[in-house]
């Protein structure tokens, strides 16, 4: 079935340094991709999203593209700040169309003054 | 403030016991999904609904349930409750069926002891 994988955290930087979370996924359509935010104590947000093939997703400063020929969704940010901190989820929309997001298991993102 | 509102904010239960929990989505939104996370599982699909009939199920115990009502407001019944069933439950809106948004509540976290 349809699956998402993440890189394992916990990801600690110093404030303004670059982020990368990798995100790739399994899918046997063509799904929509999604990065979903979530701070302590809070649901999830969604923060950024990708509907089709080299489509680009941006939002405070993060962007991420779907690369469909490596599957694909890197979030990625040029300089984080203190109150990035956080569980980042990739996630993509079920192919069989009935809805549902699969999510991977989230990257714990700690940045440090 | 995603719109999407969830009570109770906290749940404590013994083992053997019936819930409620309780999810109003975004005003328009006519798909409501659950979820379930937890440390072991992560975040997983439990069900959808869309403007009053199920429309995807997941991973849904048989002891869980869910209904939406003709407002538009859900509830998931878990019942029989097992230590295991602790976890965050997490209720999600979305304009229609397809999932490309989906708006998170803050969640209901059940803890059965």
């Amino acid at each position: 079935g349809d699956s998402v994988t993440q890189m394992e955290g916990p990801v600690t930087l110093s404030e303004e340094a670059c982020l990368t979370i990798n995100c790739t996924y399994t899918a046997t359509g063509y799904p929509s991709l999604f990065w979903y935010v979530q701070y302590p104590g809070e649901g999830l947000q969604l923060l950024l999203k990708a509907t089709k093939a080299d489509d680009k997703g941006s939002n405070k400063g993060f962007e991420a593209t779907y690369r469909k020929e490596t599957t694909s969704f890197h979030l990625e940010k040029g300089s984080v700040q203190v109150s990035d901190s956080a569980v980042y989820f990739c996630a993509l929309s079920d192919s069989s169309n009935t809805g549902k997001l699969i999510f991977g298991q989230g990257t714990t993102l700690q940045v440090k003054p | 403030d995603s719109g999407v509102t969830q009570t109770p904010k906290h749940l404590i239960t013994a083992t053997g016991q019936r819930v409620t929990l309780r999810c109003s989505p975004r005003s328009g939104d006519l798909s409501v999904y659950w979820y379930q996370q937890s440390l072991d599982q992560g975040l997983q699909f439990l069900i959808q609904y869309y403007n009053g009939e199920e429309r995807a199920k997941g991973n849904i115990l048989e002891r869980f349930s869910a209904q939406q009502f003709p407002d538009l407001h859900s509830e998931l019944n878990l019942s029989s409750l097992e230590l295991g069933d602790s976890a965050l439950y997490f209720c999600a809106s979305s304009r229609l069926a397809e999932p490309y948004e989906q708006y998170f509540g803050p969640g209901t976290r059940l803890t059965v002891t």
